[in-house]
């Protein structure tokens, strides 16, 4: 099915560990974001992939990398896992960065401990 | 950056009433709008969007929202909601050519239909 694809669903970190979570949209879409969701804060940005090549922070980036693997993957890295990023993690993508996320990803449920 | 209140964070409603959630912005300029809802346990899905055109959107399952640009709004309504609408509603707002910093989410709406 068409749709943006993250991987893991779930994990657990222990604080200091590192980890990858992946997201790749088989839409064709030149735009790509990665959200994190707290309860009550809504939706905030981490950062975003305007188009191939290109990567930009967002609201909370701080304690993140990302990667645009290539226009269809965009993977978002943790260095040094901390409990304050324990959160649900969404992907996202669109035609356009101006045109908002039209599909997100099932989310990944991260705990930090 | 731009901000967006959503001014109730739980709403509860009967089956069959009228629904109509507040969104609010802050952005002065040009703007693109729109609503997500969350099903309980499940992603975001896209209900509708405005980019330009008739200020009065449809868009799935019912659901329409009117962006009134004086009062810098774009409430989300339902005639008659049904069961199965219960879910978490958040408006998002992108400012169009005002800087390379995506979409703005409100907190969200938490609505329950009770049968």
């Amino acid at each position: 099915n068409a749709g943006v694809t993250q991987t893991p669903k779930f994990q657990v970190l222990k604080t200091g560990q590192s980890m990858t979570l992946q997201c790749a949209q088989d839409m064709n879409h030149n735009s790509m974001y990665w959200y994190r969701q707290d309860p009550g804060m809504g939706l905030r940005l981490i950062y975003y992939s305007a188009s191939e090549g290109t990567t930009d922070k967002g609201e909370v980036p701080n304690g993140y990398n990302v990667s645009r693997l290539n226009k269809r993957e965009f993977s978002l890295r943790l260095e040094s896992a901390a409990p304050s990023q324990t959160s649900v993690y969404f992907c996202a993508s669109s035609e356009g960065w101006d045109r908002g996320p039209a599909f997100f990803g099932q989310g990944t449920r991260l705990t930090v401990v | 950056a731009q901000s967006v209140s959503q001014h109730n964070h739980h709403v509860i409603l009967s089956e069959a009433a009228s629904l109509e959630l507040g969104c609010n912005y802050s952005y002065g300029g040009t703007v693109n709008l729109f609503w997500y809802v969350q099903y309980p346990g499940q992603h975001l899905q896209l209900l509708l969007k405005y980019f330009s055109g008739d200020p009065l959107v449809k868009g799935i399952k019912g659901f329409e929202a009117e962006f009134i640009k004086s009062k810098f709004s774009f409430n989300l309504r339902k005639p008659s909601v049904q069961w199965s609408d219960t879910a978490e509603y958040f408006c998002a707002v992108n400012r169009v050519g005002g800087g390379a910093d995506g979409l703005t989410f409100g907190k969200g709406t938490h609505l329950i239909i009770q049968p």
